[in-house]
């Protein structure tokens, strides 16, 4: 595609369910990133995938987070047993390459909004 | 660690003010740094972004940031800001390993 996409766009749960958010990268982007956005601040860095390499998970909040990615293409987001504070715009972005001192610009997707009753 | 810091939370300007937003930046090494904008309803969208060479560096809509080294700070600015320019903007640090070091936004809201 154009850009990149996530589904769904807007997700509504209950406390203690699980759920999976999903991002399809820019086709050719080797490197993908989750951000998360809370009401009123601002980006926080959750995980990065960056080819085959292994996955940096040193952005997720707790061991209810996690995240799995297919090749170099679709990721996907499952966080379980959702609590209120999980409510948030989840991000998803992609770049080329994400190789130490190679800049490369991230796009982002248009995220999803989780909201945990 | 690597942290980024706004200073303005929320700006609020008349049309054809001129707009500069702060940005500091904690690391002593190389960086990449980056503004980001979101304009209501839209996705996150790339400003500008400084790799290497001229500190000046000039972005989309009339938008220009200044790397100062020795202040560790890219401050945005914009001689005279449009309606349009209504949005939330983020300063980024890229760190040794990939990942953007966020700050946490500016709301600017451009009165006509």
């Amino acid at each position: 595609g154009a850009g990149v996409s996530q589904s769904p766009s807007n997700k509504v749960t209950e406390k203690g369910k699980d759920v999976e958010l999903r991002c399809d990268p820019i086709s050719g982007h080797t490197a993908l990133y989750w951000y998360r956005q809370r009401l009123g601040q601002g980006l926080e860095f959750l995980i990065y995938f960056q080819g085959n390499s292994a996955p940096d998970k040193s952005g997720l909040p707790s061991d209810r987070f996690s995240a799995e990615r297919t090749g170099e293409s679709v990721s996907t987001l499952t966080i379980q047993r959702t609590q209120q504070e999980d409510s948030a715009v989840y991000l998803c972005a992609s770049s080329l390459s994400g190789l130490t001192r190679y800049y490369n610009e991230q796009f982002f997707g248009p995220g999803t909004r989780l909201t945990v009753l | 660690a690597q942290s980024v810091s706004q200073h303005n939370h929320h700006v609020i300007l008349s049309e054809a003010a001129s707009l500069e937003l702060g940005c500091n930046y904690s690391y002593g090494g190389t960086v990449n740094l980056f503004w980001y904008v979101q304009y209501p309803g839209q996705h996150l969208q790339l400003l500008l972004k400084y790799f290497s060479g001229d500190p000046l560096v000039k972005g989309i809509k009339g938008f220009e940031a200044e790397f100062i080294k020795s202040k560790f700070s890219f401050n945005l600015r914009k001689p005279s800001v449009q309606w349009s320019d209504t949005a939330e903007y983020f300063c980024a640090v890229e760190s040794n390993t990939g990942k953007l070091i966020f700050g946490q936004g500016t709301t600017l809201q451009v009165k006509p």
